[in-house]
């Protein structure tokens, strides 16, 4: 079946603008998270929505970072003000759970490079 | 420090070695133990997965977790050019989400 689906594959921005990241996870999924991957910094998770509770936001480096989750499926995850930092790979997964024992499956990311 | 250290690599081997990858956490309450394989321009998949300490085998892929020395291992016997990739290991509290480390790149040579 069809895996998590991220848009767009490639971004380039420029400082200072907002920019939309979407994620379609795995039908029927009800976990979701974004996870952000950097040279250097590794794969760092970033929000995680599970069902209808309210997400986790620990892992937001900034105000500037926001995510929603509309319908119990897609998410957007939105960078307002860009900044050259912020330049990374933005990684989705969906699992059937939160749950330890379900796997996470990870979209192929959306690469953003603020100019 | 941080909570996973990884050695980043890259790790060039000839084809058919034995492959040995390693991470060491700082977090004793971490109980769940994770290796991902990622592909260039891919996401991370999941490789292997254990929970206790001792090994786990798949295949030519053995887990190993010494929960005493928090160290964690992926072996990979007769390793193939496919193997190449970055190989990332994870941990995980209970609910909480995944604590990974940095990745080290393996480049299997044919």
């Amino acid at each position: 079946g069809a895996g998590v689906s991220q848009s767009p594959s490639n971004k380039v921005t420029e400082k200072g603008k907002d920019v939309e990241l979407r994620c379609d996870p795995i039908s029927g999924h009800t976990a979701l998270y974004w996870y952000r991957q950097s040279l250097g910094q590794g794969l760092e998770f970033l929000i995680y929505f599970q069902g209808n509770s309210a997400p986790d936001k620990s892992g937001l480096p900034s105000d500037r970072f926001s995510a929603e989750r509309t319908g119990g499926s897609v998410s957007t995850l939105t960078i307002q003000r860009t900044q050259q930092e912020d330049s990374a790979v933005y990684l989705c997964a969906s699992s059937l759970s939160g749950a330890i024992s379900y796997e996470q499956y990870f979209g192929p990311g959306t690469r953003l490079t603020v100019t | 420090q941080k909570e996973v250290e990884q050695d980043p690599g890259p790790l060039s081997v000839p084809e058919g070695a034995i492959v040995s990858l390693n991470c060491t956490y700082s977090n004793s309450a971490f109980q769940y133990f994770m290796w991902y394989r990622q592909y260039s321009r891919k996401g991370p998949e999941l490789l292997m997965y254990t929970y206790s300490s001792g090994n786990k085998e798949d295949g030519r892929f053995t887990a190993q977790v010494d929960k005493s020395s928090k160290y964690i291992s992926l072996f990979i016997r007769d390793s193939q050019p496919s193997d190449s990739a970055t190989y990332l290991c994870a941990t995980r509290m209970g609910y909480s989400t995944l604590t990974f480390g940095k990745g080290t790149m393996l480049l299997v040579s044919p």
